[in-house]
This record gives structure tokens, sequence and C-alpha cells, in this order.
């Protein structure tokens, strides 16, 4: 069972436009939610994240949008570059006291220069 | 300075064999854990060690056994190799703070076994 589902598995988007990730949960226990960014041949690396205590966070071009009502968040990337061209994963984890989180399928981002 | 690294970085082997892979992180972390990332690209998590504790096994068959030797070290071992074995194996760490997960996994740059 998908624990967190995500869309879409693929977006080609032109140099300067904005990509939308969008992400689902149902286990209200999740209570963080990072983003990882993988290149081809490199391990995840987290690129964001976000505890459900706020709606919105922005690191440089990087947004995180989180509805906890609708149990959804998306990952917008504004002015997308080429060099942002790689897999996006989003995740989600509770307090078990590890680490164990649950990824999304991965959404392969393509920006066009 | 490599953060975590794993060896080997490819492995190619025939089914029955059995092998491992290593994995090191020079991060100080407490906990650390074994990834399987299929040929879809979907990344399972597989086992959770802290200082050398398990502390995470999720249904893995009984072929794959993690040893932790010391907290800077999981080790993966396969025994009896399937065809479905064959993905990239992320190993990764990650420390908490005050107890509570901060979301942030180190990962290893992967070892991709293809089991024939």
């Amino acid at each position: 069972q998908q624990q967190v589902k995500q869309s879409p598995q693929s977006l080609i988007v032109q140099k300067g436009g904005i990509s939308i990730i969008n992400c689902a949960y149902e286990n209200t226990a999740f209570d963080y939610f990072p983003w990882y960014q993988q290149f081809p041949g490199k391990g995840p690396a987290l690129l964001i994240a976000i505890r459900p205590d706020v709606s919105e966070k922005k690191e440089g071009r990087f947004t995180i949008s989180f509805n906890k009502s609708a149990k959804q968040f998306s990952l917008h990337i504004m002015d997308s570059q080429p060099g942002d061209s790689a897999t996006y994963f989003c995740a989600a984890g509770d307090q078990t006291g590890a680490n164990n989180l649950f990824f999304g399928t991965g959404t392969r981002l393509t920006v066009i220069p | 300075d490599t953060a975590v690294s794993q060896t080997p970085k490819y492995l190619v082997t025939q089914m029955g064999n059995d092998k491992s892979i290593k994995c090191e992180q020079n991060l100080g972390h407490d906990t650390m854990y074994w990834y399987k990332q299929d040929s879809k690209k979907f990344l399972k998590i597989m086992f959770s060690y802290n200082n050398k504790e398990l502390i995470i096994n999720e249904t893995v068959p009984n072929r794959f056994s993690p040893k932790s030797p010391d907290k800077a070290h999981l080790n993966l071992h396969i025994n009896s190799l399937e065809l479905g074995d064959s993905a990239v194996y992320f190993c990764a760490s990650s420390q908490e703070v005050a107890s509570r997960p901060t979301g942030e996994l180190f990962f290893g740059e992967g070892s991709r076994l293809t089991v024939l």
C-alpha cells in the first residue's frame, strides 16, 4: 500500500517556468514532510522540509505548500533551470523515534533550455 | 570527504550467489539505514539501526541480513541472490535532535546490484 501518493510521474517545463509536484497522504500520524532531489547516479539529497504547523515554507526558488485538512502538500520550483532537472521525491514520516520515511513514487523533472 | 560511502558501486553476479555491500558514515550519526530503489525508482526502507541496534525491519526476505559492527558502519549481506533482488541499494544515515526525527537522511551514492 502506497502511503504517499505523488504526481505527476514526469514533468517537462521550459526554462524560467514554474514546476509543480503534488503529494497526498492518508496517515494523520505523519508530522514531517521532506522533499528529496535525486540526480542520475547519485543518492537522494534533502531539498526542503516542512512540519504541519506551518502552511508554507520557502527556500530560494523552492516552496512547499502544505494543506493539513486536505492531507496534501506540494513543491513549487520557481524560475525553473536546466540544472533543476532531476527526480524529486516527497516523503512523510512520524514520531516513531526513527526516521522511518515513506517516499512517494518520484517525479522526473526535465527543464528545457 | 565523502559523508556516507558504500562499496561496491556496481555488483554483477549470478543467481544463487551470496554478496555483501558495505557502508560507512563519517558524520557521527546514530542511525543508519538500508533502502532499496527498484527499476521504477521507488524507494523503500529495508532496515534501520540506531547505535548498532536494529529498530526497523520491514518485510524483507530473511536472505537479507544487516550487520552493524559499530555505529559508523552498516553492512548488508544477501544470501542466495534472486533475479528480483536486482536494484540499487542505498545506505543512509541520520541524527535525531531531542529524540525527534529531523527528517533529514544523508544517502550514499548507491550500489547497483544486477543478478543474472
